[in-house]
């Protein structure tokens, strides 16, 4: 199983706030290290969604935001859109197992 | 544009090896960390090796320790992964990914490439 927890699956009406969240340990996002969120459409390559806890690349929209307290962070999506539809993982670095670790993935509904 | 273009997966017996390629174009390749990341059909991502800009150190997951070997061309613009004893828990498609030089993340990702082990 998946270094970082979160829900299988979040849902919403269109215009709706939804939240994921991404829970660690003292070993990852505990220990200081930050998270980055990747969006994933079926059949696609992951892409980079969040980096730095908090901050978005490049055509990312601003219904987009990142937060973290503690052992864990959420992934906010604001004004929720039929294309927002997609698999969001989040990821951060493990000291005890030196290496990256993901989460386990949350597919995110458009009801 | 940064691209990266992964080659080499295919169907594999119980045991066998195989080697990834990862193409890379549109940035200086040798000034970049470059990761494998592969994702089970079905499931989530799973971090598998990352190695360095001049090829050492390199780090893997405890779930390929001993059998995989990360390696990369800086001439080439290319990175590798053998891979050996497969299993069928290997079973993935396997993306290249680059790591963003000064954090823990990784900015750009092939388009993967399909590892098949089954008898």
């Amino acid at each position: 199983q998946s270094v970082l927890t979160q829900p299988p699956s979040v849902s919403g009406a269109p215009g709706q706030r939804v939240t994921i969240s991404c829970t660690g340990s003292n070993s990852n996002i505990g220990a200081d290290y930050n998270v980055h969120w990747y969006r994933q459409v079926p059949g696609k390559a992951p892409k980079l969604f969040i980096y730095g806890n908090n901050n978005r690349p490049s055509g990312v929209p601003d219904r987009f935001s990142g937060s973290k307290s503690g052992t864990s962070a959420s992934l906010a999506i604001s004004g929720l859109q039929a294309d927002d539809e997609a698999d969001y993982y989040c990821q951060s670095y493990d000291s005890s197992l030196r290496g990256y670790v993901f989460g386990s993935g949350t597919k995110v509904t458009v009801l | 544009e940064v691209q990266l273009l992964e080659s080499g997966g295919g169907l594999v017996q119980p045991g066998g090896s195989l080697r990834l390629s990862c193409a890379a174009s549109g940035f200086t390749f040798s000034t970049s960390a470059m990761s494998w990341v592969r994702q089970a059909p079905g499931k989530g991502l799973e971090w598998v090796s990352i190695v360095a800009t001049i090829g050492d150190p390199t780090y893997y997951a405890d779930s390929v320790k001993g059998r995989f070997t990360i390696s990369r061309d800086n001439s080439k613009n290319t990175l590798y992964l053998q891979m050996n004893s497969l299993r069928v828990e290997d079973t993935a498609m396997y993306y290249c990914a680059r790591k963003y030089t000064g954090s823990y993340h990784f900015d750009h990702w092939g388009q993967g490439t399909l590892v098949t082990v089954s008898s």
